[in-house]
């Protein structure tokens, strides 16, 4: 089946600096990938959806100067948290869409980011 | 606007009890719903989905989920909760774009 690599699965950065998440997709070409960021114990928010060779469609109150969506290819997309603060310390997970049959979702393992 | 909506936050059941995870949808057109699975510190795993195919769709795990076009429900069973069942649970939507929108998920406890 479909595998998407998610990588860190987890990071602790210092306030400041910036950290880069890479999710692949390893058997498939994803055509579209999201970015989702999940707080404790609630759900997934959609941040982005990334299409390749183009620019990220974000969702109404991301910052896009801040979370930086990169697409580069059909099986790699990444997200760069710039000047990272506290806030934005969070589980972020990543999904890809099988671009033969368009109709499947498949998710990275998540990333753990802490901010100190 | 497509949305879901989990009725209970939290469910718990015994071990070999019914479980029942309720998800109602609201889509003016049939959508697509899904349901995952997420174990602690980690990404999502599919467990079924419907796409206007048949009307009860089985997945894994002994899961299975019916629409309901009526009741515009979607709700999730298992005959028998296993420990390894114990997890949170969301539901959620698609409808002619590729956004999945996500209910805010029922965590599900199995006691021994």
């Amino acid at each position: 089946g479909a595998v998407v690599s998610q990588h860190p699965s987890w990071v602790i950065c210092k306030s400041g600096t910036s950290v880069k998440i890479e999710c692949r997709s390893l058997d498939f070409q994803a055509t579209t990938m999201f970015w989702y960021r999940q707080f404790p114990k609630q759900s997934l928010m959609l941040m982005a959806t990334s299409n390749e060779g183009s620019k990220a469609t974000y969702e109404q109150g991301v910052e896009k100067d801040k979370f930086l969506i990169n697409h580069a290819s059909l099986t790699l997309s990444t997200l760069t948290v710039t000047s990272a603060h506290p806030e934005d310390s969070s589980f972020y997970i990543c999904s890809a869409r099988e671009w033969r049959t368009g109709d499947g979702y498949t998710f990275g393992s998540g990333t753990r980011l802490t901010v100190v | 606007a497509q949305s879901v909506t989990q009725l209970g936050s939290h469910v718990s059941v015994s071990e070999g009890a019914l479980v029942l995870l309720r998800c109602n949808y609201s889509s003016s057109v049939p959508p697509y719903l899904f349901w995952y699975v997420q174990y602690p510190n980690q990404g999502l795993q599919l467990l079924l989905k419907y796409t206007s195919a048949a009307t009860l769709v089985k997945g894994i795990n002994g899961f299975e989920a019916e629409f309901k076009k009526s009741e515009t429900s979607f709700h999730l069973t298992k005959p028998s909760a296993h420990m390894s069942d114990a997890a949170e649970y969301f539901c959620a939507v698609n409808h002619n774009t590729d956004k999945l929108i996500f209910g805010t998920g029922t965590r599900l406890q199995v006691f021994p």
